[in-house]
């Protein structure tokens, strides 16, 4: 069974931090993104990632940066945290295309993130 | 520019009728779509897929059906149980073998006794 752990269900952080977040997957997947889910907007696209040092910007990347040192760990970062940001983010992970499998998402639990 | 929309919030449904979901998107470009479920505190769970080159696919309780002149798609499931209630998201890609979804607003299913 893939999984994807997420470093914190829930996370409160003032105005102005510096906030990490980590994904960890265990299943060798090359891809992996973070989305963050708000009511009436669905999972919109912040990052992804398609190899270790790589990345790609998605739908709403402004105020956010990812790292990817390592393939099974994707870390978002909030450079400088603002009550906008506050949502639940979620990471995910998938097997590269061309590898004769459906490009399925595999979810983690999610981090609900407060700024106050 | 939401291109993949889900125009009901929520909906609700009595045990052991039918539920019907639905989907619309703008992009004809796209050639694969996919469902997932959502339970509080859980992340999405693949749930079923459809290729453009179908019209339907079926998976035990749960069917999804492809209607590409009209751009839409949906997902019955039947007969509903209380463990569907859920939110559920469609997704939309270029392929089937493309890195990117692009994910719907989401429609919460409570199935009711």
């Amino acid at each position: 069974d893939v999984k994807v752990t997420q470093s914190s269900r829930y996370l409160v952080k003032r105005t102005g931090e510096k906030v990490f977040l980590e994904c960890v997957q265990d299943m060798d997947h090359e891809n992996m993104f973070w989305y963050r889910q708000d009511p009436g907007l669905g999972l919109r696209l912040i990052y992804f990632s398609y190899d270790v040092k790589m990345k790609e910007k998605g739908d709403i990347p402004e105020g956010y940066s990812v790292s990817r040192e390592k393939k099974e760990r994707f870390s978002l970062i909030l450079e400088s945290a603002s009550t906008n940001q506050t949502s639940m983010y979620l990471c995910a992970s998938s097997l590269h295309p061309g590898q004769g499998v459906r490009n399925e998402q595999f979810f983690g639990p999610g981090t609900r993130l407060t700024v106050l | 520019d939401q291109q993949v929309k889900q125009n009901s919030p929520s909906l609700s449904v009595q045990e052991g009728r039918i539920s019907i979901l639905n989907c619309d998107y703008t992009n004809s470009m796209f050639d694969y779509f996919l469902w997932y479920k959502k339970y509080p505190a859980e992340g999405p769970t693949f749930l079923i897929s459809i290729s453009s080159i179908k019209d339907k696919n079926e998976d035990g309780r749960f069917t999804v059906f492809l209607n590409k002149s009209a751009k839409h798609l949906s997902l019955h499931i039947v007969p509903s149980q209380p463990g569907d209630s859920a939110v559920y998201f469609c997704a939309a890609s270029f392929s089937w073998n493309t890195d990117k979804l692009i994910f719907g607003t989401g429609t919460r299913l409570q199935v009711f006794p």
